[in-house]
Order: C-alpha cells, then structure tokens, then sequence
C-alpha cells in the first residue's frame, strides 16, 4: 500500500537557523511526489513536484530533494513567515489519486 | 488568475440535515478532485473528475456521498443525511489536462452537530 510518512511531526528553529524535514515514502513507481505549505484555516499552496530520484528545485529559501526512498525540503536561514504546515504528497501509477502525509509544523520564532 | 474557489466556506448542520459544498475549478482544469481532512487525520483522497466522468471514486466513503460535475465546469459534493463523523474539512482540487501538480482551494468546513 501507497504510504508517506513525515518527520518531524513538529518543529521550533529560531530566526536563521537552518534545517531539514523529511518525508519517506513507499509507492510501487513514483509519478510524482509532491511539497506543499498549508496555513492554518487555508488549504494547502503547491510548492514543488519531483518526478526522478536525484531531481532538486529551489524557490526562495526551500530546496527540494529526491531519493528513491525519501525526499527532503531543507529550509535556509528560515523567517517567521515560513511558520506553517508543510505536506509531503505522492501519486502512484495507479492514477492522479495523491497520498498525503501528516505534514511537519514548522514554528520559526524571530 | 482565479484559482480554485469553494463555497460555503464555512457551514454547521445538525446530525440528519443535508449539506452541499460546491467548487469552481481554475479555468481549463479538464481534472478536479475532492479530498477531506477530518480531526487528526491527512488529508484523504475522496474523488476524481476527468471533465463530467467520474475517473476513480474509490475514496468516497459511503453512499451517503454524492459527487456531480454535470457539464465539466463546475462540481458538488452533497453530504445526505450527515453523521458526526463527517465533521471536517473539504478540499478541492484541480489540474490540467496531461498534468499531476494539483492545486487546492481553501476548503469547505464542515461541522455537524
């Protein structure tokens, strides 16, 4: 069965100090896997899609990254406008149906 | 460019009641999805439109669901009658033609009571 899981479920950096959150995944060939950011009470806003293994993307202070098994997004020098909920999502061969996974919260405290 | 829009974005129904959440797919979206967030839980795959055909409903809970895109443009999701554990978020989504990368509206909140 098609399953991301994300680490950590939460977490608290302090103004400029970069990280990583990661997402692993098992899904029988990968479409795409998918970043996203979600405020509270909005729904969630596209960030990035990976398609291969080795594939990176970059906006603003985020960098994507992808495994076979795992992607990262690593979030540098972050500000307190990057405190959110940030989804990692995949779609298998079996369509556009896209797994979720829990989200990490992010809390970037100035 | 308007995005994906939904209506009501809010709504409080008593256990039994009728809701129906409508959504507005960003023009040209041959694709639109409806996925749910309840307490606690991801966000979960409901249903797939590809224009008026329904593509794949295997996330659909029960029959008590009832997704309609009549004409490919705009679609509805009507809850009938509600439970408690219906409470939670909507989403909708849409896509391009050919094209995985989903986005998302704000959501319909439903609570039921």
């Amino acid at each position: 069965e098609d399953q991301v899981t994300q680490s950590p479920e939460a977490l608290r950096l302090q103004e400029g100090e970069s990280s990583s959150l990661n997402c692993s995944y098992t899904v029988s060939g990968l479409r795409g896997l998918f970043w996203y950011r979600q405020d509270p009470g909005k729904g969630p806003e596209f960030l990035f899609t990976l398609y291969s293994a080795g594939e990176e993307k970059e906006k603003e202070r985020l960098k994507a990254t992808l495994t076979k098994k795992e992607s990262f997004l690593h979030i540098t020098a972050p500000k307190p406008e990057d405190s959110a909920t940030y989804l990692c999502a995949v779609q298998g061969p079996g369509g556009f149906k896209t797994i979720f996974g829990a989200g990490t919260r992010l809390f970037v405290k100035a | 460019e308007a995005g994906v829009t939904q209506f009501p974005s809010h709504s409080v129904i008593e256990k039994g009641q009728t809701v129906t959440l409508r959504c507005d797919p960003i023009s040209g979206h041959d694709n639109l999805y409806w996925y749910r967030r309840v307490m606690g839980k991801e966000i979960k795959f409901l249903l797939h439109f590809v224009k008026e055909s329904k593509q794949d409903e295997s996330g659909m809970p029960n029959n008590r669901f009832l997704a309609e895109r009549t004409g490919g443009t705009y679609s509805t999701l009507k809850v009938q009658p509600a439970e408690l554990e219906d409470s939670g978020v909507y989403f909708c989504a849409s896509s391009q033609e050919g094209r995985n990368t989903i986005y998302f509206g704000e959501g319909s909140w439903l609570t039921v009571v």
